[in-house]
């Protein structure tokens, strides 16, 4: 079940303490995205790669950061200005900018106190 | 701008009954549809695309453009289509997705 990877499933965080999620994947796809999962308000896209070096912003990237130096890479980082980063977050990539399919990770549940 | 409606949060049916979940969605492009399904414990994954026009595990979707939507559709519903659906727009660039619809089947 490999193709998208995302670590760790659980992470544990202080307030005001910034933290980086995981995201490697191994199928040669161009593009790669990160979704915030919050109960009742379904998947919402927070920042996307379609080739490396370069991103842009999705719907909710306030308070967040990514890089995208590698092709099987794109990390995300929820910073403390991020106001309510508990929340579950998924990682997608798809074959090319054309977004035909996605594919998704496990996902990380982050919980900050 | 909510570009994806899925009106029902919650959806309940008994097995072997017909189901349906709405979806509605505004573009004023061509848009390119997809239902996507997390079944417990799984990843989300792909259900169906409008462009295929295909049937799996027996749904199928229609795009009305007349209507913009995108309902999906199962004439028997069985316990394992109990989880959690999700319709999704893509104008090419990105995703757009419903706040998802969970289902389920009861025996």
């Amino acid at each position: 079940d490999g193709g998208i990877t995302q670590s760790p499933k659980y992470l544990f965080r202080k307030e005001g303490q910034n933290v980086t999620l995981s995201c490697e994947q191994n199928l040669n796809h161009d593009a790669m995205y990160w979704y915030r999962q919050d109960p009742g308000q379904g998947l919402r896209l927070i920042y996307y790669s379609q080739i490396v070096n370069d991103f842009q912003k999705g719907d909710i990237a306030e308070g967040y950061s990514v890089s995208r130096e590698k092709k099987e890479s794109f990390p995300l980082t929820v910073t403390s200005a991020q106001k309510n980063p508990t929340a579950f977050y998924l990682c997608a990539s798809s074959k090319d900018s054309k977004v035909y399919e996605q594919y998704f990770g496990p996902g990380t549940r982050l919980t900050v106190t | 701008a909510q570009r994806v409606t899925q009106p029902e949060k919650l959806l309940s049916v008994f097995k072997g009954a017909p189901v349906e979940l709405k979806c509605n969605y505004s573009y004023s492009g061509s848009p390119e549809l997809f239902w996507y399904v997390q079944y417990s414990r799984q990843r989300l994954q792909l259900l169906l695309r409008h462009i295929s026009r295909e049937s799996i595990k027996g749904f199928t979707a229609d795009l009305n453009k007349g209507e913009t939507s995108f309902h999906l559709k199962k004439p028997f519903a069985q316990e394992e289509d109990s989880a959690m659906y999700y319709c999704a727009l893509s104008d090419r660039n990105q995703f757009y997705f419903g706040t998802g619809t969970s289902l389920t089947v009861i025996p």
